[in-house]
Protein backbone atom coordinates (compact mmCIF):
# COMPACT_ATOMS: atom_id res chain seq x y z
CA UNK A 1 0.00 0.00 0.00
CA UNK A 2 1.27 3.39 -0.88
CA UNK A 3 1.59 5.72 2.45
CA UNK A 4 3.46 8.70 3.74
CA UNK A 5 4.37 9.81 7.21
CA UNK A 6 5.49 13.10 8.15
CA UNK A 7 6.37 12.16 11.90
CA UNK A 8 6.78 15.84 13.35
CA UNK A 9 3.55 17.55 13.51
CA UNK A 10 4.67 20.65 14.61
CA UNK A 11 8.82 22.74 13.66
CA UNK A 12 9.92 25.05 15.22
CA UNK A 13 12.78 26.85 13.32
CA UNK A 14 14.78 31.08 14.23
CA UNK A 15 14.43 32.86 11.07
CA UNK A 16 17.80 32.69 9.51
CA UNK A 17 18.29 29.14 10.49
CA UNK A 18 18.16 25.95 8.52
CA UNK A 19 15.00 24.19 8.51
CA UNK A 20 14.25 20.36 7.72
CA UNK A 21 10.97 18.94 7.30
CA UNK A 22 10.77 14.96 6.98
CA UNK A 23 9.00 12.62 5.01
CA UNK A 24 9.16 8.98 4.65
CA UNK A 25 7.12 7.19 2.34
CA UNK A 26 6.31 3.83 1.27
CA UNK A 27 4.93 2.77 -2.35
CA UNK A 28 5.07 -0.45 -4.61
CA UNK A 29 7.51 0.61 -7.53
CA UNK A 30 9.20 3.32 -8.59
CA UNK A 31 8.11 6.53 -6.19
CA UNK A 32 7.01 9.70 -7.80
CA UNK A 33 7.10 12.40 -4.32
CA UNK A 34 6.05 15.50 -3.81
CA UNK A 35 5.91 18.78 -1.98
CA UNK A 36 3.11 20.81 -1.34
CA UNK A 37 2.82 24.32 0.90
CA UNK A 38 -0.75 25.30 2.32
CA UNK A 39 -1.03 28.75 4.10
CA UNK A 40 -4.23 29.86 5.95
CA UNK A 41 -7.34 29.44 4.11
CA UNK A 42 -5.69 28.66 0.51
CA UNK A 43 -5.21 25.89 -1.47
CA UNK A 44 -1.93 23.54 -1.63
CA UNK A 45 0.59 25.22 -3.48
CA UNK A 46 3.35 22.94 -5.56
CA UNK A 47 7.23 23.38 -4.24
CA UNK A 48 8.74 20.30 -6.13
CA UNK A 49 8.88 16.79 -6.91
CA UNK A 50 11.12 14.03 -7.38
CA UNK A 51 10.70 11.79 -10.60
CA UNK A 52 14.49 10.50 -11.60
CA UNK A 53 17.51 11.24 -11.85
CA UNK A 54 19.69 13.91 -8.94
CA UNK A 55 18.63 12.78 -5.28
CA UNK A 56 18.81 16.79 -4.66
CA UNK A 57 15.86 18.07 -6.04
CA UNK A 58 15.38 22.16 -6.34
CA UNK A 59 12.22 23.88 -6.57
CA UNK A 60 10.35 26.98 -5.35
CA UNK A 61 10.97 29.69 -2.95
CA UNK A 62 14.74 28.10 -2.26
CA UNK A 63 13.44 25.19 -1.02
CA UNK A 64 14.96 21.86 -1.91
CA UNK A 65 14.57 17.92 -0.91
CA UNK A 66 17.11 15.38 -0.78
CA UNK A 67 15.89 11.73 -1.56
CA UNK A 68 16.92 8.89 -0.09
CA UNK A 69 16.12 5.56 -1.46
CA UNK A 70 17.75 3.38 0.83
CA UNK A 71 15.89 5.20 3.71
CA UNK A 72 12.95 5.52 1.89
CA UNK A 73 12.77 9.02 2.76
CA UNK A 74 12.45 12.72 0.77
CA UNK A 75 13.20 15.51 3.45
CA UNK A 76 12.54 19.13 2.60
CA UNK A 77 15.18 21.76 3.20
CA UNK A 78 15.73 25.02 3.09
CA UNK A 79 19.35 26.96 3.90
CA UNK A 80 17.75 30.03 5.78
CA UNK A 81 14.16 30.32 7.09
CA UNK A 82 11.93 33.15 6.49
CA UNK A 83 9.14 33.95 9.19
CA UNK A 84 6.92 33.82 5.66
CA UNK A 85 7.48 30.36 5.58
CA UNK A 86 5.43 29.78 8.23
CA UNK A 87 2.71 27.14 7.04
CA UNK A 88 1.65 23.61 6.83
CA UNK A 89 3.49 21.65 4.36
CA UNK A 90 3.09 17.89 2.69
CA UNK A 91 4.49 15.58 1.43
CA UNK A 92 2.81 13.27 -1.14
CA UNK A 93 3.22 10.43 -3.31
CA UNK A 94 1.12 9.34 -6.22
CA UNK A 95 -1.28 6.37 -5.42
CA UNK A 96 0.39 3.52 -7.94
CA UNK A 97 -2.12 1.41 -7.26
CA UNK A 98 -4.67 3.39 -9.22
CA UNK A 99 -2.52 3.71 -11.76
CA UNK A 100 -1.20 7.40 -10.45
CA UNK A 101 -4.50 9.09 -10.86
CA UNK A 102 -4.13 10.72 -7.34
CA UNK A 103 -1.93 11.33 -4.63
CA UNK A 104 -1.58 10.50 -1.07
CA UNK A 105 -0.71 12.76 1.05
CA UNK A 106 0.89 12.58 4.67
CA UNK A 107 -0.71 14.17 7.65
CA UNK A 108 1.41 17.47 7.48
CA UNK A 109 4.01 19.21 9.31
CA UNK A 110 3.22 22.80 10.49
CA UNK A 111 6.31 24.92 10.50
CA UNK A 112 6.51 28.16 12.82
CA UNK A 113 9.72 30.43 11.63
CA UNK A 114 10.11 32.46 14.99
CA UNK A 115 11.72 35.96 14.48
CA UNK B 1 -2.34 31.81 -17.02
CA UNK B 2 -5.17 31.77 -14.57
CA UNK B 3 -4.95 29.44 -11.92
CA UNK B 4 -7.70 26.62 -10.92
CA UNK B 5 -10.57 28.33 -10.13
CA UNK B 6 -13.17 27.37 -7.19
CA UNK B 7 -16.53 29.04 -6.76
CA UNK B 8 -18.20 29.59 -4.05
CA UNK B 9 -15.23 29.81 -1.90
CA UNK B 10 -17.84 29.75 1.65
CA UNK B 11 -20.97 28.06 1.72
CA UNK B 12 -23.51 27.37 4.79
CA UNK B 13 -25.68 24.80 4.57
CA UNK B 14 -28.19 22.90 6.33
CA UNK B 15 -27.92 19.10 7.03
CA UNK B 16 -30.07 17.61 4.88
CA UNK B 17 -29.71 19.78 2.00
CA UNK B 18 -27.86 19.17 -0.89
CA UNK B 19 -25.10 21.35 -2.18
CA UNK B 20 -23.06 21.49 -5.52
CA UNK B 21 -19.08 22.77 -6.05
CA UNK B 22 -17.38 24.43 -9.25
CA UNK B 23 -14.14 23.80 -10.32
CA UNK B 24 -12.20 25.35 -14.14
CA UNK B 25 -9.05 24.02 -14.28
CA UNK B 26 -5.95 25.41 -15.25
CA UNK B 27 -6.39 26.45 -19.38
CA UNK B 28 -5.42 22.86 -21.49
CA UNK B 29 -5.45 20.57 -18.08
CA UNK B 30 -7.56 17.20 -18.78
CA UNK B 31 -7.13 15.83 -15.65
CA UNK B 32 -9.44 17.29 -12.70
CA UNK B 33 -9.76 15.63 -8.94
CA UNK B 34 -11.35 16.13 -5.96
CA UNK B 35 -10.25 16.38 -2.26
CA UNK B 36 -11.81 16.71 1.23
CA UNK B 37 -9.35 18.58 3.79
CA UNK B 38 -10.29 17.68 7.53
CA UNK B 39 -8.54 18.59 11.06
CA UNK B 40 -8.94 15.22 11.78
CA UNK B 41 -8.49 13.03 8.40
CA UNK B 42 -6.50 15.21 6.42
CA UNK B 43 -6.41 15.40 2.85
CA UNK B 44 -8.82 12.73 1.30
CA UNK B 45 -8.87 11.81 -2.43
CA UNK B 46 -12.40 12.12 -3.60
CA UNK B 47 -12.66 11.37 -7.67
CA UNK B 48 -10.76 12.50 -10.60
CA UNK B 49 -11.91 13.12 -14.13
CA UNK B 50 -10.18 12.58 -17.32
CA UNK B 51 -12.19 14.18 -20.84
CA UNK B 52 -15.29 13.51 -19.09
CA UNK B 53 -14.58 10.01 -17.46
CA UNK B 54 -14.55 9.53 -13.97
CA UNK B 55 -11.09 7.26 -13.86
CA UNK B 56 -10.99 7.19 -10.45
CA UNK B 57 -13.24 7.27 -7.03
CA UNK B 58 -11.97 7.22 -3.42
CA UNK B 59 -13.68 5.70 -0.27
CA UNK B 60 -16.59 8.12 0.35
CA UNK B 61 -19.88 7.21 0.14
CA UNK B 62 -22.30 7.71 -3.30
CA UNK B 63 -23.76 10.94 -1.80
CA UNK B 64 -20.73 12.49 -3.01
CA UNK B 65 -21.13 12.48 -6.48
CA UNK B 66 -18.93 14.64 -9.69
CA UNK B 67 -18.72 14.99 -13.24
CA UNK B 68 -16.79 16.58 -15.87
CA UNK B 69 -18.06 18.88 -19.21
CA UNK B 70 -16.19 19.17 -22.47
CA UNK B 71 -14.49 22.17 -21.59
CA UNK B 72 -12.70 20.29 -18.67
CA UNK B 73 -14.49 22.31 -15.78
CA UNK B 74 -15.97 19.84 -12.95
CA UNK B 75 -18.72 20.03 -10.60
CA UNK B 76 -18.98 18.24 -7.21
CA UNK B 77 -21.89 17.43 -6.08
CA UNK B 78 -22.88 16.00 -2.22
CA UNK B 79 -26.33 15.20 -1.23
CA UNK B 80 -28.35 14.68 2.09
CA UNK B 81 -25.72 16.58 3.95
CA UNK B 82 -24.03 15.75 6.80
CA UNK B 83 -22.50 17.77 9.65
CA UNK B 84 -19.45 15.53 9.10
CA UNK B 85 -19.58 16.66 5.68
CA UNK B 86 -18.00 20.01 6.66
CA UNK B 87 -14.43 20.46 5.22
CA UNK B 88 -12.43 22.22 2.57
CA UNK B 89 -12.88 21.09 -0.69
CA UNK B 90 -10.03 21.28 -2.91
CA UNK B 91 -10.43 20.70 -6.53
CA UNK B 92 -6.90 20.34 -8.69
CA UNK B 93 -5.94 19.86 -11.99
CA UNK B 94 -2.70 18.79 -13.76
CA UNK B 95 -1.84 17.29 -17.40
CA UNK B 96 -2.66 13.52 -17.48
CA UNK B 97 0.52 11.19 -16.45
CA UNK B 98 1.95 10.56 -13.10
CA UNK B 99 5.12 12.51 -13.48
CA UNK B 100 3.23 15.76 -13.41
CA UNK B 101 2.47 17.60 -10.61
CA UNK B 102 -1.30 19.22 -9.76
CA UNK B 103 -2.24 22.77 -9.64
CA UNK B 104 -4.70 23.59 -6.76
CA UNK B 105 -7.34 25.96 -6.50
CA UNK B 106 -8.58 27.94 -3.13
CA UNK B 107 -10.91 25.36 -1.49
CA UNK B 108 -14.43 25.98 -0.97
CA UNK B 109 -15.23 25.58 2.99
CA UNK B 110 -18.72 24.17 3.22
CA UNK B 111 -19.86 24.52 6.97
CA UNK B 112 -22.81 22.02 7.44
CA UNK B 113 -25.27 23.19 10.33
Amino acid sequence: AQSVAQPEDQVNVAEGNPLTVKCTYSVSGNPYLFWYVQYPNRGLQFLLKYITGDNLVKGSYGFEAEFNKSQTSFHLKKPSALVSDSALYFCAVRDMRNYGQNFVFGPGTRLSVLP
Amino acid sequence: KAGVTQTPRYLIKTRGQQVTLSCSPISGHRSVSWYQQTPGQGLQFLFEYFSETQRNKGNFPGRFSGRQFSNSRSEMNVSTLELGDSALYLCASSFAGVKSEAFFGQGTRLTVV
